[in-house]
């Protein structure tokens, strides 16, 4: 069974650093592009960007590059999405998402990470 | 890349269709065959309803069906059911491994 479990929720303040995780288990990890997708509170859906473990080929969207930074460590199996100082415009629930390559689409999701960033 | 334009929402009594359109460019939705359909429900992650514009996978209603005609794509949902309400995505390739989503569409079962 395929499945995608994220790391837990996050409050911080503005300014400090995080980084979260989403573990892939049942697949090849290295033969699929894993991706994240934020949605802001009672907002819609944004795809960030996606990263292939094989290779660590990663590509952004315009609108977050340079904000984030997707990484992959295929030898357990886990994607990253790390912010170097967060903002308060960041609190948003996040998602990890398997990208089926073929299908141009995504089959499988995270359960989500709450981020939340005030002071 | 912008947003795919969606309308904010839709309804329909029970036993009645919705067609709820997603509209982008000859970039994304016009430029390929590669659209996908999002559904949301409160508080849960999403699922994929339909991919490749029309394909549905396996375990998804045949009540579900999606077409595409220039730079629009339609999602539309026959015989609706009350657990059809949700939060309703499109998303397209944009070409170099980059996807777009659209605004999103409220499904609301009168």
């Amino acid at each position: 069974e395929v499945q995608l479990v994220q790391s837990g929720a996050e409050v911080k303040k503005p300014g400090e650093s995080l980084k979260i995780s989403c573990k892939g288990s049942g697949y090849s990890f290295t033969s699929y592009w894993i991706g994240w997708v934020r949605q802001m509170p009672g907002k819609g859906l944004e795809w960030m960007g996606i990263i292939y473990p094989g290779d660590s080929d990663t590509r952004y969207s315009p609108s977050f590059q340079g904000q984030v930074t997707i990484s992959a460590d295929k030898s357990i199996s886990t994607a990253y999405l790390q912010w170097s100082s967060l903002k308060a415009s960041d609190t948003a629930m996040y998602y990890c998402a398997r990208h089926e390559e073929a299908r141009r689409s995504i089959d499988y999701w995270g359960q989500g990470t709450l981020v939340t960033v005030s002071s | 890349q912008s947003a795919l334009t969606q309308p904010p929402s839709a309804s329909g009594s029970p036993g009645q269709s919705v067609t709820i359109s997603c509209t982008g460019t000859s970039s994304d939705v016009g430029g390929y065959n590669y659209v996908s359909w999002y559904q949301q429900h409160p508080g849960k992650a999403p699922k994929l309803m339909i991919y490749e514009v029309s394909k549905r996978p396996s375990g998804v209603p045949d009540r579900f069906s999606g077409s595409k005609s220039g730079n629009t794509a339609s999602l539309t949902v026959s015989g609706l059911q009350a657990e059809d309400e949700a939060d309703y995505y499109c998303s397209s390739y944009a070409g170099s491994n980059n996807f777009v989503f659209g605004t999103g569409t409220k499904v609301t079962v009168l």
